[in-house]
Protein backbone atom coordinates (compact mmCIF):
# COMPACT_ATOMS: atom_id res chain seq x y z
CA UNK A 1 0.00 0.00 0.00
CA UNK A 2 1.03 3.64 -0.32
CA UNK A 3 1.22 4.34 3.34
CA UNK A 4 1.76 2.26 6.86
CA UNK A 5 -2.08 0.95 7.63
CA UNK A 6 -3.18 0.49 11.00
CA UNK A 7 -6.54 -1.82 12.08
CA UNK A 8 -8.92 -0.82 13.54
CA UNK A 9 -8.70 2.81 13.66
CA UNK A 10 -10.56 2.40 17.11
CA UNK A 11 -11.29 -0.19 19.44
CA UNK A 12 -13.34 -0.31 22.89
CA UNK A 13 -12.51 -3.21 24.98
CA UNK A 14 -13.84 -4.23 28.91
CA UNK A 15 -11.34 -4.40 31.20
CA UNK A 16 -9.40 -7.89 31.58
CA UNK A 17 -10.48 -8.69 28.00
CA UNK A 18 -7.80 -9.80 25.02
CA UNK A 19 -7.16 -6.95 22.15
CA UNK A 20 -5.40 -7.15 18.89
CA UNK A 21 -3.74 -4.21 17.13
CA UNK A 22 -2.45 -4.54 13.52
CA UNK A 23 0.27 -2.90 11.44
CA UNK A 24 0.86 -3.08 7.97
CA UNK A 25 4.04 -1.48 6.74
CA UNK A 26 5.22 -0.10 3.88
CA UNK A 27 5.91 -2.77 1.58
CA UNK A 28 10.15 -3.22 1.44
CA UNK A 29 10.37 -1.47 4.73
CA UNK A 30 12.31 -3.84 7.26
CA UNK A 31 12.05 -1.79 10.53
CA UNK A 32 8.87 -1.49 12.40
CA UNK A 33 7.95 0.36 15.35
CA UNK A 34 5.02 0.56 18.00
CA UNK A 35 4.55 3.75 20.14
CA UNK A 36 2.04 4.74 22.70
CA UNK A 37 0.52 8.12 22.90
CA UNK A 38 -1.62 9.26 26.02
CA UNK A 39 -3.55 12.48 25.50
CA UNK A 40 -1.61 15.52 25.43
CA UNK A 41 1.97 13.39 25.79
CA UNK A 42 4.31 13.07 23.13
CA UNK A 43 4.63 9.11 21.41
CA UNK A 44 6.34 7.01 23.95
CA UNK A 45 8.74 3.97 22.55
CA UNK A 46 7.25 0.40 23.11
CA UNK A 47 8.95 -2.22 20.94
CA UNK A 48 11.01 -2.28 17.32
CA UNK A 49 11.48 -5.05 14.89
CA UNK A 50 14.55 -5.33 12.65
CA UNK A 51 12.64 -8.07 9.87
CA UNK A 52 10.98 -10.52 12.01
CA UNK A 53 12.82 -10.31 15.03
CA UNK A 54 12.42 -8.24 18.43
CA UNK A 55 15.18 -6.12 18.19
CA UNK A 56 14.24 -3.87 21.23
CA UNK A 57 11.78 -4.29 23.36
CA UNK A 58 12.45 -2.19 25.93
CA UNK A 59 9.66 -0.13 26.07
CA UNK A 60 7.06 -2.60 26.72
CA UNK A 61 5.62 -2.08 29.91
CA UNK A 62 4.69 -5.06 31.25
CA UNK A 63 4.32 -8.56 30.41
CA UNK A 64 0.84 -8.32 29.63
CA UNK A 65 2.03 -6.72 25.91
CA UNK A 66 3.80 -8.62 23.45
CA UNK A 67 3.99 -8.09 19.51
CA UNK A 68 5.25 -10.15 16.85
CA UNK A 69 5.98 -10.23 13.00
CA UNK A 70 5.99 -13.37 12.27
CA UNK A 71 6.91 -12.65 8.45
CA UNK A 72 9.24 -9.68 8.50
CA UNK A 73 5.72 -7.61 7.03
CA UNK A 74 2.33 -7.27 9.58
CA UNK A 75 3.02 -7.05 13.11
CA UNK A 76 0.35 -7.71 15.24
CA UNK A 77 0.71 -5.63 18.81
CA UNK A 78 -0.96 -7.81 21.84
CA UNK A 79 -2.39 -6.73 24.89
CA UNK A 80 -3.64 -9.20 27.41
CA UNK A 81 -6.07 -8.69 30.59
CA UNK A 82 -6.70 -4.98 29.55
CA UNK A 83 -6.45 -2.22 31.85
CA UNK A 84 -8.02 1.23 32.02
CA UNK A 85 -4.79 2.26 31.89
CA UNK A 86 -3.62 0.77 28.45
CA UNK A 87 -6.24 3.30 27.16
CA UNK A 88 -3.94 5.52 24.60
CA UNK A 89 -3.65 5.46 20.94
CA UNK A 90 -1.27 2.92 19.75
CA UNK A 91 1.16 4.01 16.43
CA UNK A 92 3.28 2.29 14.29
CA UNK A 93 5.68 3.45 12.20
CA UNK A 94 7.94 1.45 9.66
CA UNK A 95 11.20 3.19 7.65
CA UNK A 96 13.07 1.76 4.96
CA UNK A 97 15.85 0.25 7.95
CA UNK A 98 16.59 1.46 11.46
CA UNK A 99 18.65 3.59 12.47
CA UNK A 100 20.99 5.84 10.29
CA UNK A 101 19.99 8.65 8.62
CA UNK A 102 16.29 7.57 7.50
CA UNK A 103 12.86 8.84 8.58
CA UNK A 104 9.73 7.24 9.99
CA UNK A 105 6.45 6.70 8.06
CA UNK A 106 3.94 6.65 10.45
CA UNK A 107 0.39 5.17 10.79
CA UNK A 108 -2.73 7.14 11.93
CA UNK A 109 -2.75 4.91 15.07
CA UNK A 110 -5.95 2.80 16.53
CA UNK A 111 -7.19 4.29 19.82
CA UNK A 112 -7.57 1.91 22.11
CA UNK A 113 -9.96 2.64 24.92
CA UNK A 114 -10.42 0.05 28.10
CA UNK A 115 -13.77 0.50 29.80
CA UNK B 1 10.82 9.55 31.80
CA UNK B 2 12.24 8.69 27.99
CA UNK B 3 10.70 11.90 26.60
CA UNK B 4 12.86 14.86 25.73
CA UNK B 5 11.75 18.19 26.68
CA UNK B 6 9.91 20.68 24.61
CA UNK B 7 9.20 24.10 24.96
CA UNK B 8 6.82 26.00 25.16
CA UNK B 9 4.17 23.55 25.44
CA UNK B 10 2.15 25.45 23.68
CA UNK B 11 1.75 28.28 21.87
CA UNK B 12 -0.63 30.74 20.04
CA UNK B 13 0.32 33.21 17.50
CA UNK B 14 -1.20 35.36 14.51
CA UNK B 15 -1.10 34.57 11.04
CA UNK B 16 2.18 35.47 9.34
CA UNK B 17 4.32 35.39 12.27
CA UNK B 18 7.45 33.68 12.81
CA UNK B 19 7.05 30.15 15.32
CA UNK B 20 9.38 29.30 16.69
CA UNK B 21 9.52 25.63 18.99
CA UNK B 22 12.51 24.34 21.14
CA UNK B 23 13.91 20.76 22.00
CA UNK B 24 16.61 19.15 24.60
CA UNK B 25 17.55 15.93 24.86
CA UNK B 26 19.79 13.86 27.46
CA UNK B 27 22.48 11.94 25.51
CA UNK B 28 24.55 11.68 22.47
CA UNK B 29 22.64 11.61 19.04
CA UNK B 30 22.82 10.05 15.69
CA UNK B 31 20.46 12.88 14.31
CA UNK B 32 17.30 14.75 15.53
CA UNK B 33 14.12 14.30 13.63
CA UNK B 34 10.79 16.69 13.42
CA UNK B 35 7.63 15.46 13.35
CA UNK B 36 3.72 17.41 12.95
CA UNK B 37 0.86 15.51 14.36
CA UNK B 38 -2.85 16.96 13.23
CA UNK B 39 -5.50 16.10 15.96
CA UNK B 40 -3.97 13.54 17.84
CA UNK B 41 -3.35 10.80 14.82
CA UNK B 42 -0.57 9.91 12.45
CA UNK B 43 2.70 12.02 12.90
CA UNK B 44 3.95 13.56 9.62
CA UNK B 45 8.13 13.42 9.15
CA UNK B 46 9.27 17.42 8.70
CA UNK B 47 12.96 17.68 8.52
CA UNK B 48 15.78 15.36 9.95
CA UNK B 49 19.11 17.11 10.73
CA UNK B 50 22.15 15.10 11.59
CA UNK B 51 24.49 15.26 14.54
CA UNK B 52 27.43 17.09 12.07
CA UNK B 53 25.07 19.26 10.63
CA UNK B 54 24.50 23.05 12.44
CA UNK B 55 21.40 23.85 10.70
CA UNK B 56 18.92 23.03 7.68
CA UNK B 57 16.38 24.27 5.86
CA UNK B 58 13.37 22.79 4.10
CA UNK B 59 10.52 25.79 2.30
CA UNK B 60 9.69 28.21 5.37
CA UNK B 61 10.42 25.43 7.98
CA UNK B 62 14.72 26.51 9.67
CA UNK B 63 16.17 23.45 11.96
CA UNK B 64 19.21 24.29 14.21
CA UNK B 65 21.31 21.98 16.85
CA UNK B 66 23.83 22.51 18.97
CA UNK B 67 24.95 19.23 20.41
CA UNK B 68 26.93 21.05 22.81
CA UNK B 69 23.95 22.38 24.53
CA UNK B 70 21.97 18.99 23.63
CA UNK B 71 19.17 21.29 22.14
CA UNK B 72 17.75 22.10 18.74
CA UNK B 73 15.32 24.40 17.46
CA UNK B 74 12.44 24.92 14.66
CA UNK B 75 11.06 28.33 13.48
CA UNK B 76 8.51 27.95 10.76
CA UNK B 77 8.28 31.50 9.07
CA UNK B 78 5.15 33.16 7.57
CA UNK B 79 3.03 31.12 9.49
CA UNK B 80 -0.39 30.18 8.15
CA UNK B 81 -3.45 28.58 9.76
CA UNK B 82 -3.04 24.89 8.14
CA UNK B 83 0.35 25.34 10.71
CA UNK B 84 -2.00 24.37 13.47
CA UNK B 85 -0.72 21.19 14.64
CA UNK B 86 1.63 19.80 17.78
CA UNK B 87 5.18 19.80 16.65
CA UNK B 88 7.43 16.69 18.10
CA UNK B 89 11.46 16.10 18.40
CA UNK B 90 12.91 13.31 17.99
CA UNK B 91 16.27 11.71 19.21
CA UNK B 92 18.02 8.84 17.24
CA UNK B 93 20.68 8.20 19.88
CA UNK B 94 23.68 7.14 18.76
CA UNK B 95 25.70 4.14 20.06
CA UNK B 96 23.36 1.14 18.16
CA UNK B 97 20.27 2.34 19.23
CA UNK B 98 17.80 2.62 16.82
CA UNK B 99 14.43 3.84 17.88
CA UNK B 100 13.66 7.28 17.93
CA UNK B 101 12.69 8.98 21.52
CA UNK B 102 9.98 12.05 21.26
CA UNK B 103 9.71 15.03 23.26
CA UNK B 104 6.33 16.26 24.76
CA UNK B 105 5.76 18.28 21.88
CA UNK B 106 4.70 21.96 21.31
CA UNK B 107 0.75 22.74 20.96
CA UNK B 108 0.81 25.36 17.91
CA UNK B 109 -2.10 27.17 17.01
CA UNK B 110 -2.29 29.96 14.34
CA UNK B 111 -4.94 32.33 14.37
CA UNK B 112 -6.20 33.95 11.13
Amino acid sequence: GAGVSQTPSNKVTEKGKYVELRCDPISGHTALYWYRQSLGQGPEFLIYFQGTGAADDSGLPNDRFFAVRPEGSVSTLKIQRTERGDSAVYLCASSLRAGGYTEAFFGQGTRLTVV
Amino acid sequence: SQQGEEDPQALSIQEGENATMNCSYKTSINNLQWYRQNSGRGLVHLILIRSNEREKHSGRLRVTLDTSKKSSSLLITASRAADTASYFCASMFSGGYNKLIFGAGTRLAVHP
